[in-house]
């Protein structure tokens, strides 16, 4: 079973903080993504990989960078947190069959 | 570019209730059309896919069918239970991409009463 986890679960920031958002998947997959979810905008593309070292920009890049560590582990950086990124973020992996497993989501709120 | 439009954003209905949750596209060529399900407090999870015009997809007592001639994939369940409650996305793969990347629409979030 594609197992993806996300670390934190929850996060609560101040404008202007610093927040890193980790992902894991233990299902050796290449592909490894990173989305928000908003109401009425459905689920939107900020960064993907293909591997360690690889960074693809997404659709909603803006203010967020990422870094593909190792094969296994996707970050999402957000250097200076404004309101318009409280949201909640899910990281997603694929191995190549275009069915993605995302990961249970983290929510975060920046004040 | 490419884009998937649901045209419901919420839907109510009681068991046994038969739903259809709209999907359209638009893409060049033949995309992977998908149906995602997310249920409350969980990532979402793929429900079914089809690749080919007419392919029909299907699980759990849901289906759709691709049809090109209308760039369409709806949703359609003959009776709902209270357990399908949950957010359906539908995503398209542009057939043209040559990476896995997934456009998907807005969401509609369904509520089955008893």
């Amino acid at each position: 079973e594609a197992a993806v986890t996300q670390s934190p679960r929850n996060k609560v920031t101040v404008t202007g903080g610093n927040v890193t958002l980790s992902c894991r998947q233990t299902n050796s997959h290449n592909y490894m993504y990173w989305y928000r979810q908003d109401t009425g905008h459905g689920l939107r593309l900020i960064h993907y990989s293909y591997g360690a070292g690889n960074l693809q920009i997404g659709d909603v890049p803006d203010g967020y960078k990422a870094t593909r560590t190792t094969q296994e582990d996707f970050f999402l950086l957000l250097e200076l947190a404004s309101p318009s990124q409280t949201s909640l973020y899910f990281c997603a992996s694929t191995g190549g069959t275009y069915e993605q497993y995302f990961g249970p989501g983290t929510r975060l709120t920046v004040l | 570019g490419d884009s998937v439009t649901q045209t419901e954003g919420q839907v109510a209905l009681s068991e046994e209730d038969f739903l259809t949750i709209h999907c359209n596209y638009s893409a060049s060529g033949y995309p992977t059309l998908f149906w995602y399900v997310q249920y409350p407090g969980e990532g979402p999870q793929l429900l079914f896919r089809a690749s080919r015009d007419k392919e029909k997809g299907s699980s759990r007592g849901f289906e759709a069918t691709y049809d090109k001639g209308t760039t369409s994939f709806h949703l359609r369940k003959a009776s709902v239970q209270e357990s399908d409650s949950a957010v359906y996305y539908c995503a398209l793969r542009p057939s043209s991409s040559s990476f896995s990347k997934l456009v998907f629409g807005q969401g509609t979030s369904l509520s089955v009463v008893p």
